[in-house]
């Protein structure tokens, strides 16, 4: 299968700043890519679908202000959660799909955001 | 919005067959059926997708009854090393652009025992 890679595992920081992750197909593009957010035992939950070159579509309740993301190329796409607090902390998970290729989509390893 | 709901919870020992059935009552046409396992902390991976009747993977097994309106995953001879969480996905990626959903079920958990 196709790897997806996250960057970074894990990030702390104090409330207020802004935190970007990082998600990259490694041997395959990428025509859209999808964030979920994870609680602590709980299920993923879609945060938003990205397209490569448009804008992202959100789910309802999902902040696009607060969650901003970016699919610039067809092997990258950011999440910038801005201006964080404490809520925030959760681990984000993106995953790829490419519809020519491949019929599943493939995840990252996730990052873990604590927001102090 | 197909909804899923799984079991929550599930024991099993090591050497037996672990099922695990996911309801979707709402599933609509152009929807597949894909079964992930979780490790605490990683990315969910893939184990197997179907759309109706019987797929078989080297890991794995999906039954889907006619109605489609749910789906088993069949995991057999488990070890210690499949305690997980399991989690069924219903949806439509190729049309996700487009508004569809993809629905992730509350997943379960399987303790393999020695």
């Amino acid at each position: 299968g196709a790897v997806v890679s996250q960057h970074p595992s894990r990030v702390i920081c104090k409330s207020g700043t802004s935190v970007k992750i990082e998600c990259r197909s490694l041997d395959f593009q990428a025509t859209t890519m999808f964030w979920y957010r994870q609680f602590p035992k709980k299920s993923l939950m879609l945060m938003a679908t990205s397209n490569e070159g448009s804008k992202a579509t959100y789910e309802q309740g999902v902040e696009k202000d607060k969650f901003l993301i970016n699919h610039a190329s067809l092997t990258l796409s950011t999440l910038t959660v801005t201006s964080a607090h404490p809520e925030d902390s959760s681990f984000y998970i993106c995953s790829a799909f490419d519809r020519g290729t491949y019929n599943e989509q493939f995840f990252g390893p996730g990052t873990r955001l604590t927001v102090l | 919005l197909a909804k899923t709901t799984q079991p929550i919870s599930m024991d099993s020992y090591e050497g037996q067959e672990v099922n695990i059935t996911c309801s979707h009552n709402n599933i609509a046409t152009n929807d597949y059926i894909t079964w992930y396992q979780q490790f605490p902390s990683q990315g969910p991976r893939f184990i197997i997708q179907g759309y109706k009747t019987k797929v078989t993977n080297e890991v794995a097994s999906l039954f889907i009854p006619a109605d489609r309106k749910s789906s088993t995953l069949s995991l057999p001879r488990v070890s210690l090393s499949d305690t997980a969480v399991y989690y069924c996905l219903v949806g439509d990626m190729w049309n996700k652009a487009a508004g569809n959903k993809l629905t992730f079920g509350g997943g379960t958990r399987v303790l393999v025992k020695p």
